[in-house]
């Protein structure tokens, strides 16, 4: 019963570095997202997926890249980190049904130093 | 642009008592409501998701009400426990293309022995 699994799930980086964000469900969903979770501010989607090779921007996307090569996973990337990008990061997967329930990962937390 | 609201921010109760946790979006054009528990530190947990034709959903001791045409939704707590005390996420799946989900910033919800 994995459902949607968050790697790594702790990282710090230092300014300017890259990094790759994997995300990894198992149920066959064709939708995928990218969320971030601030203090104050909510969940806010960064990008999202509708299907394997397709991608679109979400609310807060500037800094952010990804790809869905395989449908089972999403990767998100950031090129060159930055202070904001501290975070808490969350992946979730969903059915094309849009009676169905999102299913989230257990999150990764980033710091930027 | 669908905005979600939850009132109040934090809540304190002791053990016991019915308590009501509140959401409201702006747009009526929704597929569904989802109302998620969230522990520190953890990730979000699926608790209950009423579909735009649905007034209502109960899982236990929770009761989710879906008020669309006013913009309103209740997450009912029947006799509270102290492992009740979470984050409660409330968030719409809206209509028109990406089927993302709007999240509330939350409730924290505290119950005292």
């Amino acid at each position: 019963n994995a459902g949607v699994t968050q790697t790594p799930k702790f990282r710090v980086l230092k300014t300017g570095q890259s990094m790759t964000l994997l995300c990894a469900q198992d149920m066959n969903h064709e939708y995928m997202y990218w969320y971030r979770q601030d203090p104050g501010m909510g969940l806010r989607l960064i990008h999202y997926s509708v299907g394997e090779g397709t991608t679109a921007k979400g609310e807060v996307p500037d800094g952010y890249n990804v790809s869905r090569l395989k449908k089972q996973n999403f990767l998100l990337g950031l090129e060159s980190a930055a202070p904001s990008q501290t975070s808490v990061y969350f992946c979730a997967s969903s059915d094309t049904y849009s009676n169905q329930p999102q299913h989230f990962g257990d999150g990764t937390r980033l710091s930027i130093l | 642009k669908q905005e979600v609201t939850q009132i109040p921010a934090a809540l304190s109760v002791p053990e016991g008592e019915n308590l009501v946790l509140n959401c409201s979006f702006t747009d009526s054009a929704i597929y569904n409501l989802q109302w998620f528990r969230q522990d520190p530190g953890k990730g979000l947990t699926s608790l209950l998701l009423i579909q735009s034709s649905q007034r209502e959903q109960t899982s236990g001791r929770l009761n989710a009400s879906l008020d669309k045409s006013s913009g309103r939704s209740t997450l009912y707590i029947a006799a509270s426990q102290p492992g009740d005390s979470a984050t409660y996420l409330c968030a719409v799946r809206s209509q028109g293309g990406s089927e993302k989900l709007v999240f509330g910033k939350g409730t924290k919800l505290t119950v005292n022995p």
